[in-house]
């Protein structure tokens, strides 16, 4: 099976500008959770989607928002870019979220200047 | 609130010595232990889970409740096994909102 993969790798954006990030899971997998990682805070949760439905959010303000399609293809929006925005971002997918096993993507990192 | 605390950045240790990295964890449910690993330029990729009671790698690790502990053991280090090593927590409610320790980089002496 092809693993995760996560569109763009890298992005570079300015403040105020918004980024939309995109994920696609493994194939079957309905799961998919998003992870903000920085050097200072680790691995945050951002948010689940199942089905097309958010599940789960963690503490990140409302300019973090994300979707899942049908497909279970998945992006995450952030609005009005700031400096500490600038991160790897980690998609991971199981298959039906619960007990099954994280798999985890390359990531984007993104930098806002 | 879910907390998992990993209280040591670097552990390095020698080629063949024991390896000990700690993970203490706050969750008032019956929580879901990980240990998630990340090699250099790799993905992150899950190492073990407590319901498992596996041994990976030679790496083991028993969930303490009483202590609320997780800590990840392996008795003779190696050089591959350097990496950053990250526990994790999920609730108990089946879903996917997992918390990650800020990871411990452990570093395999020749």
């Amino acid at each position: 099976k092809a693993g995760v993969t996560q569109t763009p790798r890298y992005l570079i954006k300015t403040r105020g500008q918004q980024v939309t990030l995109s994920c696609s899971p493994i194939s079957g997998h309905r799961s998919v959770s998003w992870y903000q990682q920085t050097p200072g805070q680790g691995l945050q949760f951002l948010f689940e989607y199942f089905s097309e439905t958010q599940r789960n959010k963690g503490n990140f303000p409302g300019r973090f928002s994300g979707r899942q399609f049908s497909n279970s293809r998945s992006e995450m929006n952030v609005s009005t870019l700031e400096l500490g925005d600038s991160a790897l971002y980690l998609c991971a997918s199981s298959g039906l979220g619960g007990a099954d096993e994280q798999f985890f993507g390359p990531g984007t990192r993104l930098t806002v200047l | 609130a879910q907390r998992v605390t990993q209280p040591e950045k670097l552990l390095s240790v020698f080629k063949g010595a024991p390896v000990e990295l700690k993970c203490n964890y706050s969750y008032s449910g019956s929580p879901e232990l990980f240990w998630y690993v990340q090699y250099s330029r790799q993905r992150l990729q899950l190492l073990l889970r407590h319901i498992s009671r596996e041994s990976i790698k030679g790496f083991t690790a028993d969930l303490n409740k009483g202590e609320t502990s997780f800590h990840l053991k392996k008795p003779f280090a190696q050089e591959e096994d350097s990496a950053m090593y990250y526990c994790a927590l999920r609730n108990s409610g089946g879903y996917q909102k997992v918390t990650f320790g800020i990871g411990t980089k452990l570093q395999v002496i020749p």
